[in-house]
């Protein structure tokens, strides 16, 4: 089993409408998880943190589920600049070695 | 967050060659590490680069091959040794700060072996 499965997409999704993808871990000892954004040919950037309680940034909402082991990443109103691959990102403790990378889902915004 | 500079941004190599990777940082950084993203996979952590001593590797990567330097808490390079087409690959530069558990990435060195 993979530690970290994501659905590779590609999801192809109307300008403006309200597209989720989920990831779920294997590690229930994992601690901290994060969404990165990545572009073609670009390195990864952060998108954001998953709290326990949820967090919301903008038109970003990320949620966190321990008990089912999945984190969840909603974007509303969505934007052709949100076209990229998001990478879940899952931490067991301290330092890179303890990060596990998911192999992205592939999102395109049509107009 | 971490300003990181790797250079060079993208390169193309004979086989059999080598190539050294810089990754410079703005700011003193606890930990430094070099990942590589081959097409259309993940990312994958070469190793940890640890300052004034040797560096980390992970399974599957020795020190031969890539050998890691980190004189100080903001430089590190990355050698790609004996490069063959199979090392052709993005190679990224990431640091986590001293103030949070967050990963920041360089831009990355794209290299082509033929």
């Amino acid at each position: 089993r993979k530690e970290v499965e994501q659905d590779p997409g590609p999801f192809n999704v109307p300008e403006g409408a309200t597209v989720a993808f989920n990831c779920t871990y294997s590690n229930s000892a994992s601690q901290s998880f994060f969404w990165y954004r990545q572009d073609c040919r670009k390195e990864p950037k952060l998108l954001m943190s998953v709290y326990s309680s949820g967090n919301e940034d903008g038109r970003f909402t990320a949620q966190l589920n321990r008990a089912s082991q999945y984190i969840s990443l909603l974007i509303r109103d969505s934007k052709l600049s949100d076209s990229a691959t998001y990478l879940c990102v899952v931490k067991q403790g301290g330092g890179a070695d303890g990060l596990t990378f998911g192999k992205g889902t592939h999102l395109i915004i049509q107009p | 967050s971490a300003v990181i500079s790797q250079k060079p941004s993208r390169d193309i190599c004979q086989r059999g060659t080598s190539l050294t990777i810089q990754c410079q940082v703005d700011s003193q950084v606890t930990m430094m590490f070099w990942y590589r993203q081959q097409p259309g996979q993940s990312l994958t952590l070469i190793a940890t680069a640890n300052q004034g001593s040797e560096a980390t590797y992970e399974s599957g990567f020795v020190i031969d091959k890539f050998p890691i330097s980190r004189p100080n808490l903001t430089f590190s390079t990355l050698t790609v040794s004996n490069m063959s087409p199979e090392d052709s690959s993005i190679y990224l530069c990431s640091v986590e700060t001293v103030s949070g558990n967050t990963i920041y990435f360089g831009e990355g060195s794209w290299l082509t072996v033929v």
